[in-house]
């Protein structure tokens, strides 16, 4: 079935160090890629999306390129704050009885430090 | 934007109680809900899939009479945690589709539960 995987964290950074964090997928066909961002204690919060190979979504300074050919969906930001502390998903849609919907990768926290 | 409400944030309750947790979408028509599990430094669970007017959907493991979802209106869906007990305390989160496409997916703030 349909999977994501990503980096296990923490990931722990100085403020405005060049953040990483890998994510690779399974899936069949040509699934939408997306990255979710929890703050502590609150829900999850679309960060970024892209729908077919190569795109690009950005958003905040985050971006993530669609690479088919590796299966992958890394998430980069050029200079992280103190504010980007956070837990990051990678998702995907697949489908079930009901329709499309999104598996999660296992989530990476990022912790950045003045 | 589109925002998902859910209450409460946060809720402590006896052993052998039940507990309701509410999903509101407040500013769309969700045809369809969805219910998380998240355990401590864990991603999310999906525990079901709930579509307005019919069955919720459960995944594989999930419970059905310990965690009754109700997705009576289009605009709210609910999460029942009967004759709860410790291991049932998590951080539960739903999320509101609106349509059938890829996106569109709004999350709710996620409840808190605490079984003592």
């Amino acid at each position: 079935g349909d999977s994501v995987t990503q980096m296990e964290g923490p990931v722990t950074l100085s403020e405005e160090a060049f953040l990483t964090i890998n994510c690779t997928y399974t899936a069949t066909g040509y699934p939408s890629l997306f990255w979710y961002v929890q703050y502590p204690g609150e829900g999850l919060q679309l960060l970024l999306k892209a729908t077919k190979a190569d795109d690009k979504g950005s958003n905040k300074g985050f971006e993530a390129t669609y690479r088919k050919e590796t299966t992958s969906f890394h998430l980069e930001k050029g200079s992280v704050q103190v504010s980007d502390s956070a837990v990051y998903f990678c998702a995907l849609i697949r489908l079930n009885n009901a329709g499309n919907m999104l598996t999660f990768g296992g989530g990476t926290r990022l912790m950045v430090k003045p | 934007g589109a925002v998902v409400s859910q209450h409460p944030s946060r809720v402590i309750c006896k052993s052998g109680t039940s507990v309701k947790i509410e999903c509101r979408s407040l500013d769309f028509q969700a045809t369809t809900m969805f219910w998380y599990r998240q355990f401590p430094k864990q991603s999310l669970m999906l525990m079901a899939t709930s579509n307005e007017g019919s069955k919720a959907t459960y995944e594989q493991g999930v419970e059905k009479d310990k965690f009754l979802i109700n997705h009576a209106s289009l605009t709210l869906s609910t999460l029942t945690v009967t004759s709860a007990h410790p291991e049932d305390s998590s951080f539960y989160i739903c999320s509101a589709r609106q349509g059938q496409g890829n996106y569109g997916y709004t999350f709710g703030s996620g409840t808190r539960l605490t079984v003592v």
